[in-house]
């Protein structure tokens, strides 16, 4: 059974910090999401990462793969307070038709 | 203008109450499911349609029913319902096929049985 797990589950940061959170995989799959959730609200998609070494950037925040290590990672540079929210990362198995979620890291960035 | 809209956005409700959750998708995408959100914001999905037909059915009691009565809409229909139901149910879709199945999210629907 594919196993999603994120780490840290909570991350407290001052703004214009730089921080990284982690997503590791138990199978094999080269097809990774990452959404962010503000409290009360849906999710949203952020990033959508189909092979391996692939890297997506936007604006403050930058996604990439290694599926080989089965490990994606969401860096942060110099954080400002509205990428508050808690992120998301999701992966799914080809003919799986479902995708599977991580706990999520809720970021707090504080002023 | 909304892609994945589900309603209500609320459902207060009593134990052993049957209460009905609404999902449409106007994306024009060939799959939905049901995720559900815990307490401590773990989402797992439910239920998943391809087309009309269930694909996916992930141990969930057979108190919850969805009906999918075209590949716009699924619905989904909860009999007795137990305080331990209470969560936030999101709706999505998707395309399938093309490598990818990027999940699009209604805003979800947060039910709280007492």
């Amino acid at each position: 059974e594919l196993k999603v797990e994120q780490n840290p589950l909570f991350l407290s940061m001052q703004e214009g910090k730089n921080y990284t959170i982690y997503c590791n995989y138990s199978t094999t799959s080269d097809r990774l999401y990452w959404y962010r959730q503000d409290p009360g609200k849906s999710l949203e998609s952020l990033f959508v990462l189909l092979s391996n070494g692939a890297v997506k950037q936007e604006g403050r925040l930058m996604a990439s793969l290694d599926t080989k290590a089965r490990l994606s990672t969401l860096h942060i540079t110099a954080a400002v307070h509205d990428l508050s929210a808690t992120y998301f990362c999701a992966v799914d198995i080809e003919g799986a038709q479902k995708l599977v979620f991580g706990q999520g890291t809720r970021l707090t960035i504080n002023p | 203008d909304t892609a994945v809209s589900q309603t209500p956005k609320y459902l207060v409700t009593q134990m052993g109450n049957d209460k009905s959750i609404k999902c449409e998708q106007n994306l024009g995408h060939d799959t939905m499911y049901w995720y559900k959100q815990d307490s401590k914001k773990f989402l797992k999905i439910m239920f998943s349609y391809n087309n009309k037909e269930l694909i996916i059915n992930e141990t969930v009691p057979n108190r919850f029913s969805p009906k999918s009565p075209d590949k716009a809409h699924l619905n989904l229909h909860i009999n007795s319902l137990e305080l331990g139901d209470s969560a936030v149910y999101f709706c999505a879709s998707s395309v399938l096929g093309g490598g990818r199945t990027e999940a699009f999210f209604g805003q979800g629907t947060r039910l709280t049985v007492v």
